[in-house]
């Protein structure tokens, strides 16, 4: 069974920075594209970033949003992918859910909320 | 890349069809046959309903269904049920930058 499990989340102050961890089962995150999505409260979905397979190079693309403060990362050993945030602002506040990503996205995480507050 | 536009809400009886529409640009939807749709009922994550215009993964109900023409994509889902109610996302790849590009969410409400 195909299943995404989302950790890391948390409240972080304006600045900071948090890693979100998303591991797999299932499924080889090193032969799938892995996206990262999130939904603000009360808010619609908002891509964040992806990471391409091995075998399609492992590219990485990011959203406006998340360029040159968000870095995507893969561990092929513990079949997980990261979300490295760094300077973090009010309006990154949201439940970022991992997806795999095929031009689609067929399976989810449940996500995990970051909050950046003081 | 601005957000596809969706009506923020679309509403109908059970039993009945309703439509969504998902209004992008030639830049996106009008490009590609990547568009998809998501539900998410309140508190959950999304759930893959359509994808590639027209394709229904196993185990989603043949009553939703897909289709595009020029730069509007649509969801229908007849014989409206209770369970439907929720927020429906479509989204597209986009192949700029900003890869995937969502729509703003219609709430659908079943009366």
């Amino acid at each position: 069974e195909v299943q995404l499990v989302e950790s890391g989340g948390g409240l972080v102050q304006p600045g900071g920075s948090l890693r979100l961890s998303c591991a797999a089962s299932g499924f080889t995150v090193e032969s799938n594209n892995i996206s990262w999505v999130r939904q603000a409260p009360g808010k619609g979905l908002e891509w964040v970033s992806v990471i391409y397979s091995g075998g399609s190079g492992g590219r990485t693309y990011y959203a406006d949003s998340a360029k040159g403060r968000f870095t995507i990362s893969r561990d092929n050993y513990n079949n997980t992918v990261y979300l490295q945030m760094n300077s973090l602002r009010a309006e990154d506040t949201a439940v970022y859910y991992c997806a795999r990503a095929r031009g689609y996205f067929d399976s989810w995480g449940q996500g995990t909320l970051v909050t950046v507050s003081s | 890349q601005s957000a596809l536009t969706q009506p923020a809400s679309v509403s109908g009886s059970p039993g009945q069809s309703i439509t969504i529409s998902c209004t992008g640009t030639s830049s996106d939807v009008g490009s590609y046959n990547s568009v998809s749709w998501y539900q998410q009922h309140p508190g959950k994550a999304p759930k893959l309903m359509i994808y590639e215009v027209s394709k229904r993964p196993s185990g989603v109900s043949n009553r939703f269904s897909g289709s595009k023409s020029g730069n509007t994509a649509s969801l229908t889902i007849s014989g409206l049920q209770a369970e439907d109610e929720a927020d429906y996302y479509c989204c597209s790849y986009a192949g700029s930058s900003t890869l995937y590009v969502f729509g703003i969410g219609t709430k659908v409400t079943v009366l």
